[in-house]
């Protein structure tokens, strides 16, 4: 499948402030993407998901920007908090019910 | 909320032995998904299935099979394990409603082959 890749392979973030969480993607022809935590001993949580159709999502502390021009998603996670502490997937649908996920960000909530 | 159970949540085999993961979901969900997941690779796509005695290989296929008797059920066989399939074991679902839907994934099997 096509390759989704994330930024940085690790972020710290101070408890309170904003986390921001980037993904590149390559397949132009992707039209649907989604964003998974994953906690240590546990599998990937859906957090939050957009269509291509759309450039903003928000849901509860969190939003997803997708930029089409450039391939890029973000994930937004307002007032970071220590149970944010986890690993975030994107993942992208480019045509059948079958996802191609990037290798994680692991984010560390420092307190 | 969506239910994803796999049946163990660790499992230590031996080389050769033929291994069975059982996955079930109780959300009625028409596709079912089996994933690895080994560090620096993210999760990698085994095999799925869109319905009942329906099977569709994913990118690494080789050394596995499935069985998809009835909806709920998916279950991942290792014919005759090998080292090189020691990993975590991640199967989803997800609804055939639409295709704009996510995957709902269970905790996982870590699996062992000595």
């Amino acid at each position: 499948g096509e390759s989704v890749g994330l930024h940085l392979p690790t972020l710290s973030v101070q408890e309170g402030d904003n986390s921001i969480i980037n993904c590149a993607y390559s397949n132009s022809a992707s039209d649907y993407f989604i964003w998974y935590k994953q906690e240590s001993g546990k599998g990937p949580q859906f957090i939050i998901d957009i269509r291509s159709n759309m450039d903003k999502r928000q849901g509860q502390r969190v939003t997803v920007l997708l930029n089409k021009t450039v391939k890029h998603l973000s994930l937004q996670i307002a007032a970071t908090q220590p149970g944010d502490s986890a690993v975030y997937f994107c993942a992208e649908k480019g045509g059948d019910y079958k996802l191609s996920f990037g290798a994680g960000t692991t984010v560390t909530v420092r307190a | 909320d969506v239910k994803v159970t796999q049946s163990s949540r660790y499992l230590v085999k031996r080389t050769g032995e033929k291994v069975f993961l059982e996955c079930v979901q109780d959300m009625d969900h028409e596709n079912m998904f089996w994933y690895r997941q080994d560090p620096g690779l993210g999760l990698r796509l085994i095999y799925f299935s869109y319905d009942v005695k329906m099977k569709e290989k994913g990118d690494i296929p080789e050394g596995y099979s499935v069985s998809r008797e009835k909806k709920e059920r998916f279950s991942l066989i290792l014919e005759s394990a090998s080292t090189n399939q020691t990993s975590m074991y991640l199967c989803a679902s997800s609804t055939g409603q639409g295709i704009y839907q996510p995957q709902h994934f269970g905790d996982g099997t870590r699996l062992s082959i000595l």
